[in-house]
């Protein structure tokens, strides 16, 4: 079993949709969440940071971690085509430059 | 938010030569890191690049096939050594404080 889970897609929504995307993971320590989109050809690109629990919202994303469940999600909110890109959640125990654990990735497909 | 570099782009090798991967980071960081994405996978960590010491590498991962360089607080080598058409990869640099990554190499053997 793979210590972060994160379906594959690809997950195709219309535009204006509100997508939801999600990670389960294995490790109790982990304490600090992390989004990244990822377009086709380049490096990933942080998109939000969370520490424990609770949620974190940034213009039309909202992060949601869930300790107790050991869940987090990525709220997309009006949903555009330029959204279209992997998500990779990842996590770490510390902030103290530790290597991060990440899942798969998401594929996400917004069709105008 | 750090800014990040990487040269080459993308490089196309022939079996069994070495490629040299380099990121420059536009402020000093004490650690820098080196991951690998291969084809349809998420990122994987190879190591930890510290200045002034050995780097540390992750399970998997051996410094005879994966070389790494950090002379100073702002730049990291990464050799890919050997290099056989598995290596073909997305390779990556980061520095830790959330993790900005470099735009990565795209490195494919034949």
């Amino acid at each position: 079993q793979k210590e972060v889970e994160q379906d594959p897609g690809p997950l195709s929504v219309p535009e204006g949709a509100i997508v939801s995307l999600n990670c389960t993971y294995s490790n109790s320590a982990f304490q600090y969440f992390m989004w990244y989109r990822q377009y086709s050809r380049k490096g990933p690109e942080l998109l939000m940071y969370t520490y424990s629990s609770g949620n974190k919202e940034d213009g039309r994303f909202t992060a949601q971690v869930d300790k107790s469940s050991k869940y987090i999600s990525l709220f997309i909110r009006d949903s555009q085509p330029s959204d279209s890109a992997t998500y990779l959640c990842a996590m770490s125990a510390n902030n103290a430059g530790n290597m991060l654990t990440f899942g798969g990735g998401t594929r996400l497909m917004v069709k105008p | 938010s750090a800014v990040i570099s990487q040269k080459p782009s993308r490089d196309i090798c022939q079996r069994g030569t070495s490629l040299t991967i380099q990121c420059q980071v536009d402020s000093q960081v004490t650690m820098m890191f080196w991951y690998r994405q291969q084809p349809g996978q998420s990122l994987t960590l190879i190591a930890t690049a510290n200045q002034g010491s050995e780097a540390t590498y992750e399970s998997g991962f051996v410094i005879d096939k994966f070389p790494i360089s950090r002379p100073n607080l702002t730049f990291s080598t990464l050799t890919v050594s050997n290099m056989s058409p598995e290596d073909s990869s997305i390779y990556l640099c980061s520095v830790p404080d959330t993790q900005y990554f470099g735009p990565g190499t795209r490195l494919t053997v034949l």
